[in-house]
């Protein structure tokens, strides 16, 4: 059973970079055909996709967010990376790291909240 | 680009059943799945119907989804109505290669 866990600083500070790292453990992040993704959720508002890398390392970006993010993956270590720079007090969330195969995201990390504020 | 677009909230009684309807602003919703997934407080989401009409695992029959092109909607249904069945529920489909989201419904079992 594959576990994914974020991990980051919980305070960036407005106009910084915010980075979190997503580590996959139970299974492999490099093997089958998987979009590793990152969702984010501000308090009491829904789900919003933030983006994806493919298994074979193309990724794909929601364009409202396109020109700030930036998603890698580290096969080797087995994680997986979200930059999104010049922050503001907008992008206060709950980060989701969470993994589709075909339509649905069957596997997702417990949640980390980011707080951006100086 | 589409949006997917639930009501903000719905309630209903113990061993009722309840609808959540996900209406899809342009396009048709036949042309990419939808998926359901239910998301409890302080919790991460799960997937509780994909491909409009398929139970993930180990979730119970009283949950089913559909697809309307009259309506061009999708939607869950729950029957047999549990106070535990109380969270928030979104749909989600696909954009070309993006994933779309609604903005959720809030299920009060009261």
């Amino acid at each position: 059973q594959v576990q994914l866990q974020e991990s980051g600083p919980g305070l960036v500070k407005p106009s910084q970079t915010l980075s979190l790292t997503c580590t996959v453990s139970g299974g492999s992040i490099n093997s089958g055909d998987y979009y590793w993704t990152w969702i984010r959720q501000a308090a009491g508002k829904g789900l919003e996709w933030v983006g994806h890398i493919y298994s074979s390392g193309s990724t794909n970006l929601n364009p409202s967010l396109k020109s700030r993010v930036t998603i890698s993956v580290d096969t080797s270590k087995k994680w997986f990376s979200l930059k999104l720079t010049s922050v503001t007090a907008a992008d206060t969330a709950v980060y989701f790291c969470a993994r589709r195969r075909w339509f649905d995201f069957d596997s997702w990390g417990q949640g980390t909240l980011v707080t951006v504020s100086s | 680009n589409f949006v997917l677009t639930q009501p903000h909230s719905v309630s209903e009684s113990p061993g009722k059943t309840v609808t959540i309807s996900c209406t899809r602003s342009s396009g048709s919703i036949v042309s990419t799945y939808v998926q359901w997934y239910q998301q409890r407080p302080g919790s991460s989401p799960t997937t509780v119907i994909y491909e409009y009409n398929q139970r993930a695992s180990g979730v119970p029959d009283r949950f089913s989804g559909s697809f309307d092109s009259s309506s061009n909607s999708a939607s869950l249904t729950i029957s047999g109505l549990k106070t535990d069945d109380e969270a928030d529920y979104y749909c989600q489909s696909f954009d070309r290669s993006n994933v779309v989201f609604g903005g959720g419904t809030k299920l009060t079992v009261l």
